[in-house]
């Protein structure tokens, strides 16, 4: 089992729409989750992180996590073209071998039509 | 540094020659990792440094890939006896402390191509 899964899309919506990306993940005791954009050609950039249960907001983007369902969400208000790129769920590890590593799933490719 | 640094942004090299990529963390930052990136594949850790040593090594995939920190600070990779299945982008990231909730912010990659 993969440590991080996520639809690998790709995933199209229309410029205004909103985008809902979705990651679960294998490790239960994982305490912190990223969301980092990756436009071709380009370094993973962080967009969002979130350690608790619920939704946090910033700006257009909203993370959501439900612990107890392994599950950590991203939304996506008022696409933009701009937006299309690849997402990357991380989790990061929490296992003492492994502290600190960044699990990555394989990305969810976003293209937003105007 | 304002980011994380990585030289050369490209590299392209024959089969069987030795490479070495350099990263250079923001400022400060003690936890430095090393990923790839295979065309149309995810993230793959490497190896993780805290200061200059390196508790985390098992993403290496293979002995001919070895990686150094030195003053807890710039490190590299070096790829001995390059193999074409080695071509890919390789990232470096450094976040602050390396604990769990640390954010790790990404340098701009090496391209590498193993002809």
């Amino acid at each position: 089992q993969k440590e991080v899964e996520q639809n690998s899309g790709p995933l199209s919506v229309p410029e205004g729409a909103i985008a809902s990306l979705n990651c679960t993940y294998s490790d239960r005791g994982s305490q912190s989750f990223f969301w980092y954009r990756q436009y071709s050609g380009k370094s993973p950039e962080l967009i969002m992180f979130i350690y608790s249960n619920g939704d946090k907001e910033d700006g257009r983007f909203t993370a959501q996590l439900n612990k107890a369902s392994q599950y950590v969400s991203l939304l996506i208000r008022d696409s933009q073209p701009s937006d299309s790129a690849t997402y990357l769920c991380a989790v990061i590890s929490n296992r003492g071998s492994t502290l600190g590593r960044l699990y990555f799933g394989r990305g969810t490719q976003l293209t937003v039509w105007p | 540094g304002a980011g994380v640094s990585q030289s050369p942004s490209n590299k392209v090299t024959e089969k069987g020659k030795d490479v070495e990529l350099r990263c250079d963390p923001i400022s400060g930052h003690t936890a430095l990792y090393w990923y790839r990136q295979s065309l149309g594949q995810g993230l793959e850790f490497l190896i993780y440094f805290q200061g200059n040593s390196a508790p985390d090594k098992s993403g290496l995939p293979s002995d001919r890939f070895s990686a150094e920190r030195t003053g807890g600070s710039v490190s590299t990779l070096t790829i001995q006896r390059t193999q074409q299945e080695d071509s890919a982008v390789y990232l470096c990231a450094s976040s602050s402390r390396g604990t769990s909730g640390d954010t790790q912010y990404f340098g701009p990659g090496t391209r590498l191509t193993v002809l």
